[in-house]
This record gives structure tokens, C-alpha cells and sequence, in this order.
């Protein structure tokens, strides 16, 4: 079956600039996560859907982050006001359920000029 | 929060010997231990994971180990192949959904 989709693949913005991010998970999967892979770095979590619950945001770095997920599916991370630092590849990945096997998707790679 | 350290965060290996990486974890709590693979441009893939209640799982030429109570695990590739050489990230969590990766160890297996 279909895997994690992310949308665009990659996007280049000016400083200041907003972006959103799309993220279709598994069909079925009901926990999403966003994560943020900086060049030669690590994974860092940045939020968490399950359900209908109220997200875990503990991970977005600055209110100028933001993410929702309609119906239970689809997820968009907005960055406003973007700066130099937010450039990095952002990873989205779903599960069946809490605590299961996180499949990611391929990433968007976001550049601020 | 968890801290996860992963080493070596470079390794290159001549094609038919062995590969190991380790990490550790803070939070004692933590009982669950996925590692992920991720080729140039491509997503991190699961490629094993454990859980606390089992110290060692292979999976062919792959395997994990773990010591709770040094709080540390291992992975280990046995006759590497070109088609290993990759990014491995380890991951810990308390079971639940929040992972806390290591910062990464690139492999290269040399022919």
C-alpha cells in the first residue's frame, strides 16, 4: 500500500516569508508525528496527533511554528515569518497506534534564502 | 528529557567485516529501542528494534543488544555489503510516542 506522502519534496522562501508543509500519512494510521532533521544532525521531534487528542507541541521550537491535522488524516506544519535557521529537512511519519513502529516519509527540504 | 549519544558518528568498514554502533540513554524508563536506516536523499527506515524485555534480537545479518542496566544498546552488522552503507539512527522511548534519536553514524562499506 501507499506510504507517507510529504509535499513539496523540497522549497526555497525568502527570510519572513510563511511556508506549509503537507504530510498525508498511512491510511488508518492514527498517531502523526512532525520531525526536523538538520544537516549532519539527528531527528528532533517537533509535535504529536493521536486521535482526536489534543497534540503534544512540546517539540515546536518557537510559537512561530504550527501544525493541525484535519479529520483525523492529512497534517500541515506552518512556519511563519521563516529565518535562516528553519532550513532543514522536515520528516513527517504516522503509526497504527501509540507506540508502534513509526514509518517516515521522504521529507521536505526547506531552504530561506 | 531523554538524551540519546550515539558512536562512532563516522565508520568505514572494509566489505565482509563487521559493523557496530552504540548508544546510550538517560532516562532509565525507557523500554523501547528502534534503529533506523537512511540511504542519501531517501526516509529513515526501521530496520530492527527491541524492547526492554529481551536483552538481544537478530534479525540475518543484523542484530541488537541491550544492557538496562548500563543503559545502553548496540547494533551489529555482520558481512557488510555495499547496499549497507547508510546513516543509522538509533531511537529510545518509554513506549509511548515520543522518540528521542542519536545524532547519527555514517557507514561506509568499502569494496
Amino acid at each position: 500500500g501507499a506510504g507517507v506522502s510529504q509535499s513539496p519534496s523540497n522549497k526555497v522562501t525568502e527570510k519572513g516569508k510563511d511556508v506549509e508543509l503537507r504530510c498525508d500519512p498511512i491510511s488508518g494510521h492514527t498517531a502523526l508525528y512532525w520531525y526536523r532533521q538538520s544537516l549532519g544532525q539527528g531527528l528532533e521531534f517537533l509535535i504529536y496527533f493521536q486521535g482526536n487528542s489534543a497534540p503534544d507541541k512540546s517539540g515546536l521550537p518557537s510559537d512561530r511554528f504550527s501544525a493541525e491535522r484535519t479529520g483525523g488524516s492529512v497534517s500541515t506544519l506552518t512556519i511563519q515569518r521563516t529565518q535562516q535557521e528553519d532550513s532543514a529537512v522536515y520528516l513527517c511519519a504516522s503509526s497504527l497506534g501509540n507506540g508502534d513502529t513509526q514509518y517516515f516519509g521522504p521529507g521536505t527540504r526547506l531552504t530561506v534564502l | 528529557g531523554e538524551n540519546v549519544e550515539q558512536h562512532p558518528s563516522t565508520l568505514s568498514v572494509q566489505e565482509g567485516d563487521s559493523a557496530v554502533i552504540k548508544c546510550t540513554y538517560s532516562d532509565s524508563a525507557s523500554n523501547y529501542f528502534p534503529w533506523y536506516k537512511q540511504e542519501l536523499g531517501k526516509r529513515p527506515q526501521l530496520i530492527i528494534d527491541i524492547r526492554s524485555n529481551v536483552g538481544e534480537k537478530k534479525d540475518q545479518r543484523i542484530a541488537v543488544t541491550l544492557n538496562k542496566t548500563a543503559k545502553h544498546f548496540s547494533l551489529h552488522i555482520t558481512e557488510t555489503q555495499p547496499e549497507d552503507s547508510a546513516v543509522y539512527f538509533c531511537a529510545a522511548s518509554k513506549g509511548d510516542y515520543k522518540l528521542s534519536f542519536g545524532a547519527g553514524t555514517t557507514v561506509t562499506v568499502r569494496a
